[in-house]
Formats: C-alpha cells, sequence, structure tokens
C-alpha cells in the first residue's frame, strides 16, 4: 500500500528563519510527486510536481527537491503570509484517466512575525 | 480561484439524514475526485469518476454514494449519517481532453473545490 509521511507534523519559525518540510514515502512505480498549500478552511492549492530524483522545482520562496525515497520543501527567508499546512503526494500508477494520489497528513507551518 | 465549484459551502444536518453535495469541475476537466478530510486527518481518497464512469474506490462507506452526470458535474450522496460524517468534503477535478483527437492530458495535478463543511448534530 502507497505511504506518505511527512515531518514534523508542526513548525514555527521566526520571520526570515529558513527550514525545511519532509516527505517520505513508499509506492509502487511512482509517477509524480505533488507539493499542495492548504489554508485553514480552503482546499488545498498545487504547488510543484516532480517526476524523478533529483529534480528541482522553484516557486518565490519555496524549493521542492526530490530523491528516491523522500522530498523536501525548502523554506527560504519565510514570511507569516506563508504560514499554512504543507500536503505532499504522491501518484502511483496511471491507466487512461485513473490515476491513484495518495497525501500526506501534511506539516502545519506558523510563520512568526 | 481553481475553477472548481463546490455546493452547499456549509451543511447542518441531524444523524440519520440524507445530504447530497455537488461539484461543477474545471470546464473541460473530465475527471472528478471526493475527498474527505477530518480534524487532524489527511486527505482520504473516496471515490473517482472520469468522463461519467466510476475509476477508482477508496475508503468510501457503503452509505455513500456517488455519480458523475453527462455534463461532468458530480454529486456526493451520504446517507443515515453519523456524528463522525461531519468533516470536510471536497471535490477535486483533473485531466483535459487534447485537441481533435481527444486524447486526454494526464499530468496529475489536482485542482480542488473550497470543500463542503458537513456537520452532524
Amino acid at each position: 500500500e502507497d505511504q506518505v509521511t511527512q515531518s514534523p507534523e508542526a513548525l514555527r519559525l521566526q520571520e526570515g528563519e529558513s527550514s525545511s518540510l519532509n516527505c517520505s514515502y513508499t509506492v509502487s512505480g511512482l509517477r509524480g510527486l505533488f507539493w499542495y498549500r492548504q489554508d485553514p478552511g480552503k482546499g488545498p492549492e498545487f504547488l510543484f510536481t516532480l517526476y524523478s530524483a533529483g529534480e528541482e522545482k522553484e516557486k518565490e520562496r519555496l524549493k521542492a527537491t526530490l530523491t528516491k525515497k523522500e522530498s523536501f520543501l525548502h523554506i527560504t527567508a519565510p514570511k507569516p503570509e506563508d504560514s499554512a499546512t504543507y500536503l505532499c503526494a504522491v501518484q502511483a500508477g496511471v491507466s487512461g484517466g485513473y490515476q491513484k494520489v495518495t497525501f500526506g497528513i501534511g506539516t502545519k507551518l506558523q510563520v512568526i512575525p | 480561484d481553481s475553477g472548481v465549484t463546490q455546493t452547499p459551502k456549509h451543511l447542518i444536518t441531524a444523524t440519520g439524514q440524507r445530504v447530497t453535495l455537488r461539484c461543477s469541475p474545471r470546464s473541460g476537466d473530465l475527471s472528478v475526485y471526493w475527498y474527505q478530510q477530518s480534524l487532524d486527518q489527511g486527505l482520504q481518497f473516496l471515490i473517482q469518476y472520469y468522463n461519467g464512469e466510476e475509476r477508482a474506490k477508496g475508503n468510501i462507506l457503503e452509505r455513500f454514494s456517488a455519480q458523475q452526470f453527462p455534463d461532468l458535474h458530480s454529486e456526493l450522496n451520504l446517507s443515515s449519517l453519523e456524528l463522525g460524517d461531519s468533516a470536510l468534503y471536497f471535490c477535486a477535478s483533473s485531466v483535459k481532453p487534447r485537441g481533435a483527437s481527444g486524447r486526454a492530458i494526464n499530468t496529475g495535478e489536482l485542482f480542488f473545490g473550497e470543500g463542503s463543511r458537513l456537520t452532524v448534530l
């Protein structure tokens, strides 16, 4: 069974204090690894897709990296508006329009001014 | 705005009742997914439809059912509600057909609606 484990569960940072969130996964035949951001009471918002080990993607203060067993979301000089829950998800297998996507529980990030 | 619309946004009902949640996917998206998110729990996959047909089932209870209509909107029906069914229910869509061939584009990205918050009292 596909598994996604995120750590830490919660992270509190001072504004400007860089850190990383971890996502480790066990999946048969990884098709893609995704990072989403979720604000309280809202639906997850897509951030990145990573397809193969060694791949990196960047968006503003966020940078996602992928190895064969885990992914990191690096947050550089975070601002209070980066406060949210960050979800990691893996896609295993696709046939036609069917894609099995498994989500982790997420890391709740709080950035303090 | 993801382009996915869910109604109602909030719903309060009593145990034993039945409710219907509605989802309109992004224009042209063929797949609709339903997820349940309870307090302090991750997104739990319930069911997926692709172009009107059921494609995958996750942890969906027998009391729950869904369908996708010819216009691609979807409904999730929850019956004999229990207190534990209180949760946020999200709909997501993906997969657009490409050009004249109609071959589907599958990038794996999901576009989520704002969710329907169900409270069972």
